[in-house]
């Protein structure tokens, strides 16, 4: 069946560092959102890549996807505090229905 | 004010026993989910509905029961067959299971613990 496998599991960063989480799908994807939840939190939408290479930047966040539509990235511009979390990805298998979340990335940062 | 609510955050419940945790969103969305998020780990998808009257089991089905009876209600039940139901489990809906309108908007969990 579909995987999406999330690397790394965890990234310890001190204040002020760039963060990248990588996305990889074993099938192509119609489209990759990703998704922060705090701790003790629940997941909330980020964002939706569509288009392959596509690339899109939320403030110090940027999103790109894969020419093949198999992998995807998020990257973040020196790192606050309050980009601790965790950042799934998730894929959508081409005509599917069915959302594929990775194991997600949990980000800490030290000030 | 919309959104889509979890009750109760916190559940306890004996060993053996059913327990049916509460999904409701009023966001007119088609399509509702039920994920199971264990410590340090992320989300495993549990049944998911596309439209009412209509559910799918997702990858860790077994010991667990949903309904969709109502657009905005999509309650899970936990059976004694669930051997390990103590998680976070977490509720979402999308306006549309596939395609260009698929992004999910989650509730705030429920915590089950099982003694």
């Amino acid at each position: 069946g579909q995987q999406v496998m999330q690397i790394p599991q965890y990234q310890h960063v001190q204040e002020g560092e760039d963060f990248t989480t990588y996305c990889n799908s074993s099938t192509t994807l119609s489209n990759i959102q990703w998704y922060k939840q705090r701790p003790g939190g629940h997941p909330v939408f980020l964002i939706q890549l569509v288009k392959s290479g596509e690339v899109k930047k939320q403030k110090r966040l940027t999103f790109q996807f894969g020419e093949a539509k198999k992998n995807s990235s998020l990257h973040i511009t020196a790192t606050q505090t309050t980009d601790v979390g965790t950042y799934f990805c998730a894929g959508l298998n081409t005509g599917g229905f069915k959302t594929i979340f990775g194991a997600g990335t949990r980000l800490f940062v030290k000030a | 004010d919309g959104g889509i609510t979890q009750s109760p955050k916190y559940l306890f419940r004996k060993e053996g026993q059913n327990v049916t945790l509460s999904c409701e969103q009023n966001l007119n969305h088609d399509a509702m989910y039920w994920y199971r998020q264990d410590p340090g780990q992320g989300l495993r998808l549990i049944y998911y509905s596309q439209i009412v009257n209509d559910f799918q089991k997702g990858d860790i089905a077994e010991g667990y029961s949903v309904s969709r009876e109502k657009k905005e209600s999509f309650p899970l039940t936990v059976t004694s067959a669930q051997k390990n139901p103590t998680a976070f489990y977490l509720c979402a809906s999308s306006i549309r299971a596939g395609g260009s309108y698929n992004e999910q908007f989650f509730g705030p969990g429920t915590r089950l613990t099982v003694l």
